[in-house]
């Protein structure tokens, strides 16, 4: 499995600002996957990240709100544009196995909190 | 009806108890098919993939029936530390979007 480390680990933010999200990997993968989960909720996917081409976003998410980076194949940012108090989440990245299947490991999440 | 739907519990059972957890998924074309356990405040780990066939790796067996579109974990010999949350996870067409049930509780009490 890879290892992925997230940053921040927890933050708490005022309504109207924005935060970046960082996602790194340990080996280089193709393919990278946003996450949220709300309080209580499980996990919802935001979007799926490929290196040098747009993200692809699921229903509901748009690129306005969560503008994603891929600059390389060991990195990706979220970011949550303009948030919300509904936007309190754990906000989480994963990959597929670098030596393939479907399977997916997770980063240990961005806890975010807006007041 | 949701895509993937599971009891969420809380399944509240005393050491050594054998527990079952059941999930139904709505997309007959699904193709992979995972059980993943989440511990509060932390992320979802991998627990196994669920095969055809039925596999199973210690206390823990997981089947697939196809047929009926239903996944099942079984847990043998609870221990304490199995207290977590038990997602049941659809890939629906190998592109990588994992589709989460809304977890099952699982409490072993001593």
């Amino acid at each position: 499995s890879a290892v992925i480390s997230q940053k921040p680990s927890r933050d708490i933010c005022q309504r109207g600002t924005s935060l970046t999200i960082q996602c790194q990997v340990d080996s280089q993968v193709t393919m990278m996957f946003w996450y949220r989960q709300q309080p209580g909720q499980s996990l919802t996917l935001i979007a799926t990240a490929n290196q040098g081409s747009e993200a692809t976003y699921e229903s509901g998410f748009v690129i306005d709100k969560f503008p994603i980076s891929r600059p390389n194949l060991t990195f990706s940012t979220l970011t949550v544009s303009n948030m919300s108090p509904e936007d309190s989440s754990i906000y989480l990245c994963s990959v597929e196995p670098p030596t393939g299947g479907y399977e997916q490991f997770f980063g240990p999440g961005t806890r975010l909190t807006v007041l | 009806r949701k895509e993937v739907e599971q009891d969420p519990g809380p399944f509240n059972v005393p050491e050594g108890a054998t527990v079952a957890f059941n999930c139904t998924y709505s997309n007959s074309a699904s193709q992979s098919f995972f059980w993943y356990r989440q511990d509060c405040r932390k992320e979802p780990k991998l627990l196994m993939s669920v095969y055809s066939s039925g596999n199973e790796d210690g206390r823990f067996t997981a089947q697939l029936n196809r047929a009926s579109q239903y996944i099942s974990l079984l847990i043998r010999d609870s221990k304490l530390s199995d207290s977590a949350t038990y997602l049941c996870v659809v890939n629906e067409d190998n592109t990588g979007k994992l589709i989460f049930g809304q977890g099952t509780t699982l409490q072993v009490k001593p």
